[in-house]
Protein backbone atom coordinates (compact mmCIF):
# COMPACT_ATOMS: atom_id res chain seq x y z
CA UNK A 1 0.00 0.00 0.00
CA UNK A 2 1.53 3.09 -0.68
CA UNK A 3 1.94 5.92 1.89
CA UNK A 4 2.92 8.90 1.47
CA UNK A 5 4.99 11.25 3.97
CA UNK A 6 5.08 15.09 4.25
CA UNK A 7 7.82 16.94 6.24
CA UNK A 8 7.49 18.99 7.94
CA UNK A 9 3.97 19.08 9.75
CA UNK A 10 3.75 22.70 10.22
CA UNK A 11 6.24 25.68 9.02
CA UNK A 12 6.51 29.38 10.06
CA UNK A 13 8.90 31.88 8.02
CA UNK A 14 9.52 35.26 7.97
CA UNK A 15 8.38 37.03 4.52
CA UNK A 16 10.20 37.15 1.96
CA UNK A 17 12.22 33.25 2.99
CA UNK A 18 12.79 31.08 0.23
CA UNK A 19 11.53 27.47 1.39
CA UNK A 20 11.25 23.98 0.64
CA UNK A 21 8.40 21.39 1.46
CA UNK A 22 9.24 17.83 1.17
CA UNK A 23 6.72 14.39 0.01
CA UNK A 24 8.30 10.73 0.14
CA UNK A 25 6.43 7.55 -1.13
CA UNK A 26 6.80 4.69 -0.37
CA UNK A 27 5.79 2.98 -3.99
CA UNK A 28 7.99 4.25 -6.85
CA UNK A 29 5.36 2.48 -9.26
CA UNK A 30 3.85 6.06 -9.85
CA UNK A 31 2.18 7.44 -13.06
CA UNK A 32 2.52 10.90 -11.93
CA UNK A 33 2.49 13.09 -8.53
CA UNK A 34 0.64 16.31 -7.69
CA UNK A 35 0.93 19.30 -5.48
CA UNK A 36 -2.36 21.21 -4.27
CA UNK A 37 -3.01 24.16 -1.71
CA UNK A 38 -5.48 23.89 0.67
CA UNK A 39 -6.74 27.15 2.46
CA UNK A 40 -8.79 26.80 5.69
CA UNK A 41 -12.42 25.26 5.43
CA UNK A 42 -11.74 24.98 1.70
CA UNK A 43 -11.42 22.59 -1.22
CA UNK A 44 -7.98 21.60 -3.21
CA UNK A 45 -6.06 23.98 -5.60
CA UNK A 46 -3.72 22.18 -7.82
CA UNK A 47 -0.36 23.95 -8.13
CA UNK A 48 1.85 21.33 -10.30
CA UNK A 49 1.74 18.19 -11.42
CA UNK A 50 5.25 16.18 -12.60
CA UNK A 51 4.56 13.16 -15.04
CA UNK A 52 6.92 10.04 -13.71
CA UNK A 53 8.98 10.78 -16.25
CA UNK A 54 9.79 14.15 -15.84
CA UNK A 55 12.39 15.59 -13.37
CA UNK A 56 10.75 19.26 -12.28
CA UNK A 57 8.13 21.60 -13.15
CA UNK A 58 7.49 24.92 -12.69
CA UNK A 59 4.95 27.65 -12.32
CA UNK A 60 5.98 31.45 -10.82
CA UNK A 61 7.24 31.16 -7.47
CA UNK A 62 6.94 27.27 -7.19
CA UNK A 63 9.05 24.77 -8.52
CA UNK A 64 8.49 21.52 -8.02
CA UNK A 65 10.97 18.37 -8.67
CA UNK A 66 10.65 14.42 -8.79
CA UNK A 67 13.16 11.74 -7.80
CA UNK A 68 10.90 8.25 -8.52
CA UNK A 69 13.59 5.91 -7.84
CA UNK A 70 14.09 7.51 -4.21
CA UNK A 71 10.80 8.21 -3.87
CA UNK A 72 10.85 12.11 -3.14
CA UNK A 73 9.52 15.11 -4.43
CA UNK A 74 10.01 18.62 -2.65
CA UNK A 75 8.08 21.92 -3.55
CA UNK A 76 10.30 25.23 -3.66
CA UNK A 77 8.45 28.36 -3.13
CA UNK A 78 10.54 31.30 -3.84
CA UNK A 79 10.29 34.85 -1.64
CA UNK A 80 7.64 33.51 0.13
CA UNK A 81 4.46 36.01 0.58
CA UNK A 82 1.92 35.78 3.62
CA UNK A 83 -0.95 35.16 1.08
CA UNK A 84 1.34 31.57 0.31
CA UNK A 85 -0.23 31.01 3.96
CA UNK A 86 -2.30 27.54 3.50
CA UNK A 87 -1.55 23.25 3.80
CA UNK A 88 -0.04 22.14 0.81
CA UNK A 89 -0.66 18.64 0.08
CA UNK A 90 1.36 16.07 -2.16
CA UNK A 91 -0.75 13.60 -4.07
CA UNK A 92 0.72 10.21 -5.95
CA UNK A 93 -1.20 8.86 -7.79
CA UNK A 94 -0.63 5.14 -9.48
CA UNK A 95 -0.06 3.55 -12.33
CA UNK A 96 -2.96 1.69 -12.63
CA UNK A 97 -6.65 3.72 -11.96
CA UNK A 98 -6.54 7.53 -10.78
CA UNK A 99 -7.18 7.48 -7.24
CA UNK A 100 -4.87 10.00 -5.55
CA UNK A 101 -2.87 8.90 -2.25
CA UNK A 102 -2.26 12.05 -0.13
CA UNK A 103 0.27 12.84 2.74
CA UNK A 104 -1.29 15.03 5.63
CA UNK A 105 -0.02 18.22 4.37
CA UNK A 106 2.51 20.93 5.84
CA UNK A 107 0.62 23.48 7.36
CA UNK A 108 2.37 27.11 6.43
CA UNK A 109 2.49 30.22 7.81
CA UNK A 110 4.17 32.94 6.64
CA UNK A 111 4.60 36.10 8.85
CA UNK A 112 4.76 39.54 7.42
CA UNK B 1 -9.37 22.37 -16.60
CA UNK B 2 -12.67 21.80 -14.91
CA UNK B 3 -14.60 23.84 -12.92
CA UNK B 4 -16.70 21.76 -10.40
CA UNK B 5 -19.58 23.14 -7.91
CA UNK B 6 -20.47 21.14 -5.11
CA UNK B 7 -23.97 22.05 -3.18
CA UNK B 8 -24.19 22.36 -0.39
CA UNK B 9 -21.30 24.04 0.72
CA UNK B 10 -21.94 23.67 4.52
CA UNK B 11 -24.24 22.22 6.58
CA UNK B 12 -24.97 20.99 9.97
CA UNK B 13 -26.94 18.03 10.30
CA UNK B 14 -28.74 16.06 12.73
CA UNK B 15 -27.80 12.76 14.40
CA UNK B 16 -29.62 9.76 12.48
CA UNK B 17 -30.55 11.93 8.95
CA UNK B 18 -28.99 11.74 5.59
CA UNK B 19 -27.76 14.38 3.32
CA UNK B 20 -27.40 13.97 -0.39
CA UNK B 21 -24.36 16.38 -2.06
CA UNK B 22 -24.11 16.94 -5.60
CA UNK B 23 -21.35 17.78 -7.48
CA UNK B 24 -21.63 19.21 -10.92
CA UNK B 25 -18.84 19.76 -13.49
CA UNK B 26 -18.61 21.98 -16.79
CA UNK B 27 -17.28 19.81 -18.81
CA UNK B 28 -17.36 15.73 -19.48
CA UNK B 29 -15.49 14.38 -18.07
CA UNK B 30 -13.72 10.85 -17.32
CA UNK B 31 -13.98 9.99 -14.14
CA UNK B 32 -15.20 11.21 -11.32
CA UNK B 33 -14.75 10.77 -7.48
CA UNK B 34 -15.55 11.29 -3.96
CA UNK B 35 -12.73 11.84 -0.96
CA UNK B 36 -13.44 12.25 2.77
CA UNK B 37 -11.10 14.50 4.96
CA UNK B 38 -11.76 14.21 8.60
CA UNK B 39 -10.43 17.18 10.86
CA UNK B 40 -6.91 17.27 10.91
CA UNK B 41 -6.25 14.45 8.74
CA UNK B 42 -5.71 14.44 5.07
CA UNK B 43 -8.20 12.71 2.41
CA UNK B 44 -9.61 9.56 2.26
CA UNK B 45 -10.99 8.35 -0.77
CA UNK B 46 -14.69 6.64 -0.27
CA UNK B 47 -15.55 5.53 -4.03
CA UNK B 48 -15.11 6.05 -7.53
CA UNK B 49 -18.78 7.41 -9.37
CA UNK B 50 -19.12 4.88 -12.14
CA UNK B 51 -21.24 6.19 -14.81
CA UNK B 52 -24.43 4.21 -15.41
CA UNK B 53 -23.51 1.68 -12.93
CA UNK B 54 -22.78 1.39 -9.51
CA UNK B 55 -19.99 2.62 -7.63
CA UNK B 56 -16.62 1.29 -6.96
CA UNK B 57 -16.21 1.14 -2.91
CA UNK B 58 -12.91 2.06 -1.15
CA UNK B 59 -12.35 -0.95 1.63
CA UNK B 60 -13.84 0.65 4.81
CA UNK B 61 -16.49 2.43 2.98
CA UNK B 62 -20.03 0.94 2.08
CA UNK B 63 -22.69 1.70 -0.17
CA UNK B 64 -25.68 1.35 2.31
CA UNK B 65 -23.78 4.16 4.26
CA UNK B 66 -22.55 6.30 1.09
CA UNK B 67 -24.86 5.85 -1.74
CA UNK B 68 -23.60 7.44 -5.09
CA UNK B 69 -25.21 8.27 -8.38
CA UNK B 70 -23.49 9.44 -11.48
CA UNK B 71 -26.30 9.74 -14.19
CA UNK B 72 -24.21 11.72 -16.68
CA UNK B 73 -20.52 12.63 -17.03
CA UNK B 74 -21.13 15.68 -15.76
CA UNK B 75 -22.78 15.19 -12.70
CA UNK B 76 -22.66 12.87 -9.08
CA UNK B 77 -24.30 12.92 -5.88
CA UNK B 78 -23.03 11.25 -2.78
CA UNK B 79 -25.26 10.51 0.41
CA UNK B 80 -24.13 10.32 3.44
CA UNK B 81 -26.33 8.14 5.56
CA UNK B 82 -27.53 7.75 9.14
CA UNK B 83 -25.55 10.69 10.09
CA UNK B 84 -23.36 10.13 13.31
CA UNK B 85 -20.53 12.78 14.88
CA UNK B 86 -18.22 10.67 13.46
CA UNK B 87 -19.36 11.62 9.62
CA UNK B 88 -18.07 15.54 10.46
CA UNK B 89 -16.09 16.02 7.80
CA UNK B 90 -15.50 17.90 4.59
CA UNK B 91 -16.54 15.93 1.78
CA UNK B 92 -15.06 16.72 -1.91
CA UNK B 93 -15.72 16.06 -5.40
CA UNK B 94 -12.79 15.08 -7.72
CA UNK B 95 -13.01 15.01 -11.72
CA UNK B 96 -10.25 13.68 -14.33
CA UNK B 97 -11.11 15.67 -17.04
CA UNK B 98 -10.75 13.63 -20.58
CA UNK B 99 -7.66 15.24 -21.72
CA UNK B 100 -4.67 16.37 -19.82
CA UNK B 101 -3.85 14.14 -16.04
CA UNK B 102 -4.30 16.74 -13.35
CA UNK B 103 -7.06 15.70 -11.37
CA UNK B 104 -9.17 18.88 -9.86
CA UNK B 105 -11.52 19.34 -6.83
CA UNK B 106 -14.31 21.03 -5.85
CA UNK B 107 -14.80 23.54 -2.92
CA UNK B 108 -15.75 20.68 -0.98
CA UNK B 109 -19.06 20.23 1.60
CA UNK B 110 -18.61 20.98 5.28
CA UNK B 111 -20.94 18.84 7.27
CA UNK B 112 -21.22 19.04 10.97
CA UNK B 113 -23.24 16.52 12.64
CA UNK B 114 -24.83 17.43 15.97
Amino acid sequence: KQEVTQIPAALSVPEGENLVLNCSFTDSAIYNLQWFRQDPGKGLTSLLLIQSSQREQTSGRLNASLDKSSGRSTLYIAASQPGDSATYLCAVRPNSGYALNFGKGTSLLVTP
Amino acid sequence: SAVISQKPSRDICQRGTSLTIQCQVDSQVTMMFWYRQQPGQSLTLIATANQGSEATYESGFVIDKFPISRPNLTFSTLTVSNMSPEDSSIYLCSVAPRLGNTIYFGEGSWLTVV
